[in-house]
């Protein structure tokens, strides 16, 4: 069964503009993580936001973590055509053994 | 620094046929993960490795599935009896030391195509 759900299912942008996705997830977490999957290929690893941590940043990556909503939102700023890919949100639920529970994903296209 | 690989990329075989997947994880890695994700979904938990032991099967990976990693390195997955509901992409990641909670890293994945 999958955790978590994103939001919204799919975004389309121009380029330059930020791009906010959101998560949600339902049970308690050690740590979330967000990947990123072009078409096809497989899943790059973007940033990993611990339960303890609030918000955490990776260039042009902004993350939050609200463990009392369960929900984690990624900001990517000035986006770029070569951002356009499916974007999922994962969750190491808490006795889990680290194994990740990924939501559905979300479709960004940036138009140039 | 190698990342993680797969072989192969791709495989499209008829109902009924055997596969095999090998998965080669990043060298200093002992955790090894496979999922499996379909058309429009995110990727689902199949099985995991601490070292060579299997530590966890999920309800997913059915009777005709198999996994190894028989010395704590490379590791292969086996569908027997392929049916047309097997076709996904099957990914494979790693990672070390779980209790310093570190990044699961992603190889680029087999997809199979069952006819």
């Amino acid at each position: 069964s999958q955790q978590g759900e994103e939001d919204p299912q799919a975004l389309s942008i121009q380029e330059g503009e930020n791009a906010t996705m959101n998560c949600s997830y339902k049970t308690s977490i050690n740590n979330l993580q967000w990947y990123r999957q072009n078409s096809g290929r497989g899943l790059v690893h973007l940033i990993l936001i611990r339960s303890n941590e609030r918000e955490k940043h990776s260039g042009r990556l902004r993350v939050t973590l609200d463990t009392s909503k369960k929900s984690s939102s990624l900001l990517i700023t000035a986006s770029r055509a070569a951002d356009t890919a499916s974007y999922f949100c994962a969750t190491d639920a808490t006795g889990a053994n680290s194994k990740l529970t990924f939501g559905k994903g979300i479709t960004l296209s940036v138009r140039p | 620094d190698t990342g993680v690989s797969q072989d192969p990329r791709h495989k499209i075989t008829k109902r009924g046929q055997n596969v095999t997947f090998r998965c080669d994880p990043i060298s200093e890695h002992n955790r090894l993960y496979w999922y499996r994700q379909t058309l429009g979904q995110g990727p689902e938990f199949l099985t995991y490795f601490q070292n060579e032991a299997q530590l966890e099967k999920s309800r997913l990976l059915s009777d005709r599935f198999s996994a190894e990693r028989p010395k704590g390195s490379f590791s292969t997955l086996e569908i027997q009896r392929t049916e047309q509901g097997d076709s996904a992409m099957y990914l494979c990641a790693s990672s070390s030391d779980p209790g310093q909670q570190e990044t699961q890293y992603f190889g680029p994945g087999t997809r199979l195509l069952v006819l």
